[in-house]
C-alpha cells in the first residue's frame, strides 16, 4: 500500500497562474483533507471532504477550490495563484470524520513557491 | 474554539540528554490530543495520542506524554534523545465526538547535537 500520495512534489509558479494539486489514498478512507503549513503557524486546514460528493472550508479556505473526484482522489486548485499561497501543501485521509477517534495519515508534501 | 499553544519554538539538546516539549490548550469541552513528528522533507507521522483513560500515553520511539486536564497541558518527553530525533515535533487537539478536524500547534523544532 503507498497509504496517501501527492503530485507534484514541488512546483514554482508566477502570480496569476493557476494548478491543481493532487492526492490520492489506497486506504478505503471516507474522509480526506488539505492542509497548509507555514513556518511558525503549524498547519492549517483548507479544506475537507467526509465523504465522497460533499466538500467543506476549513480554517483558510479563500482563494482555493477541490474537487472529490472519486472516494480515492482529493484535489486542491489554485484559480489564480498569490505570493501569500506559498507555502508546503499536506494532504490526509481518515476513516471518517465524525464520532469516536479516526487516525488521519498524511502525504509527503506538495512544496508550492509562488513568484 | 479550541486552540493550541507550543511554547518553545526551537530546543536544542545535547545527545543522550532528557528532553520535554511543552504543550498547553484550550477547550471548554472535552478533547483528544496528539502529537505529530515531521522528519525533514517529510509528511507527519503519530508519535502517540490521549483519547480517554491513563493520563500517560506511551507512543512510538520511546516518547511518551502525561494529559494534565487542571493546566490543561500534552507535554511530550523523553529520558534520553538520539541525533535522529531531529525533527520538528507538534501538538494537536480536536473535540472528542465531533468532526476530525485537527487543531495544530506552530511546532517546535528540536536539534540534538552530538
Amino acid at each position: 500500500n503507498a497509504g496517501v500520495t501527492q503530485t507534484p512534489k514541488f512546483q514554482v509558479l508566477k502570480t496569476g497562474q493557476s494548478m491543481t494539486l493532487q492526492c490520492a489514498q489506497d486506504m478505503n478512507h471516507n474522509s480526506m483533507y488539505w492542509y497548509r503549513q507555514d513556518p511558525g503557524m503549524g498547519l492549517r486546514l483548507i479544506y475537507y471532504s467526509a465523504s465522497e460528493g460533499t466538500t467543506d472550508k476549513g480554517e483558510v479556505p479563500n482563494g482555493y477550490n477541490v474537487s472529490r473526484l472519486n472516494k480515492r482522489e482529493f484535489s486542491l486548485r489554485l484559480e489564480s495563484a498569490a505570493p501569500s499561497q506559498t507555502s508546503v501543501y499536506f494532504c490526509a485521509s481518515s476513516e471518517s470524520s465524525l464520532g469516536t477517534y479516526n487516525e488521519q495519515f498524511f502525504g509527503p508534501g506538495t512544496r508550492l513557491t509562488v513568484l | 474554539a479550541q486552540s493550541v499553544t507550543q511554547l518553545d519554538s526551537q530546543v536544542p539538546v545535547f545527545e543522550e540528554a532528557p528532553v520535554e516539549l511543552r504543550c498547553n490548550y484550550s477547550s471548554s469541552v472535552s478533547v483528544y490530543l496528539f502529537w505529530y513528528v515531521q522528519y525533514p522533507n517529510q509528511g507527519l507521522q503519530l508519535l502517540l495520542k490521549y483519547l480517554s483513560g491513563s493520563t500517560l500515553v506511551k507512543g512510538i520511539n520511546g516518547f511518551e506524554a502525561e494529559f494534565n486536564k487542571s493546566q490543561t497541558s500534552f507535554h511530550l518527553r523523553k529520558p534520553s534523545v538520539h541525533i535522529s530525533d531531529t525533527a520538528e515535533y507538534f501538538c494537536a487537539v480536536r473535540v472528542s465526538g465531533g468532526y476530525n478536524k485537527l487543531i495544530f500547534g506552530a511546532g517546535t523544532r528540536l536539534a540534538v547535537h552530538p
